[in-house]
């Protein structure tokens, strides 16, 4: 079946730790994002890639990083930069036909420890 | 850069009622509004969208309702049920002038509660 898939689940990081966030799809849709979710704010773009080694940063970008060399992966790292890490990060994609608008894979949460 | 504000924050509806969210957006735009459900846990799922040149779309109980000249959209879920308790997004696609595609900024969510 085609999707994306986020790994981990659950992800725990240290003070002054950089982590990297899991995404993939088999959609073979060219745009990816990545958007923070916290709560009674909505989803926040942080990251967006419309084609392969090209991508834009979004509202939210500071202390964030990505990469996008294969169209299937679009990987972000949360690094030490980022004051407040602690949310639910979702990746999603979409084609440029139709109204289908986005697909989201099914999130990862992070927590600073 | 495109704006929207989505209300009520949560809302809470007898089962076999009608539930209504409403969001405003701030700049013109061609492409499809879309509305996503999010259950606890999950990634938002799409739920029914509709284009700027159609005022309404119904699909099941699931009707939006859009109004271009306000910039106004609402969903809204016939019979509500409990199955349908889960958190609500609308989105709106950019205004003309960004020249992105497909870039979503979504309303800040409804968490609809629907009582047995």
């Amino acid at each position: 079946d085609g999707g994306i898939t986020q790994s981990p689940k659950y992800l725990f990081r240290k003070e002054g730790q950089n982590v990297t966030l899991s995404c993939e799809q088999n959609l073979n849709h060219d745009a990816m994002y990545w958007y923070r979710q916290d709560p009674g704010q909505g989803l926040r773009l942080i990251y967006y890639s419309q084609i392969v080694n090209d991508f834009q940063k979004g509202d939210i970008a500071e202390g964030y990083s990505v990469s996008r060399e294969k169209k299937e992966s679009f990987p972000l790292t949360v690094t030490s930069a980022q004051k407040n890490p602690t949310a639910f990060y979702l990746c999603a994609s979409s084609s440029r036909q139709g109204e289908y608008g986005y697909t989201f894979g099914s999130g990862t949460r992070l927590t600073v420890v | 850069q495109q704006q929207v504000k989505q209300s009520p924050q949560s809302l809470i509806v007898q089962k076999g009622g009608i539930s209504i969210i409403n969001c405003a957006y701030e700049n013109t735009a061609f492409d499809y509004f879309p509305w996503y459900q999010q259950f606890p846990g999950k990634g938002p799922a799409l739920l029914i969208a509709i284009r700027p040149d159609v005022s309404e779309k119904k699909e099941g109980r699931f009707t939006i309702s859009f109004n271009k000249s306000a910039k106004q959209f609402s969903l809204h879920i016939m019979d509500s049920q409990p199955g349908d308790s889960a958190t609500y997004f609308c989105a709106a696609p950019p205004g003309v002038s960004s020249g992105s595609a497909r870039q979503l900024t979504f309303g800040s969510g409804t968490q609809l509660t629907v009582l047995p």
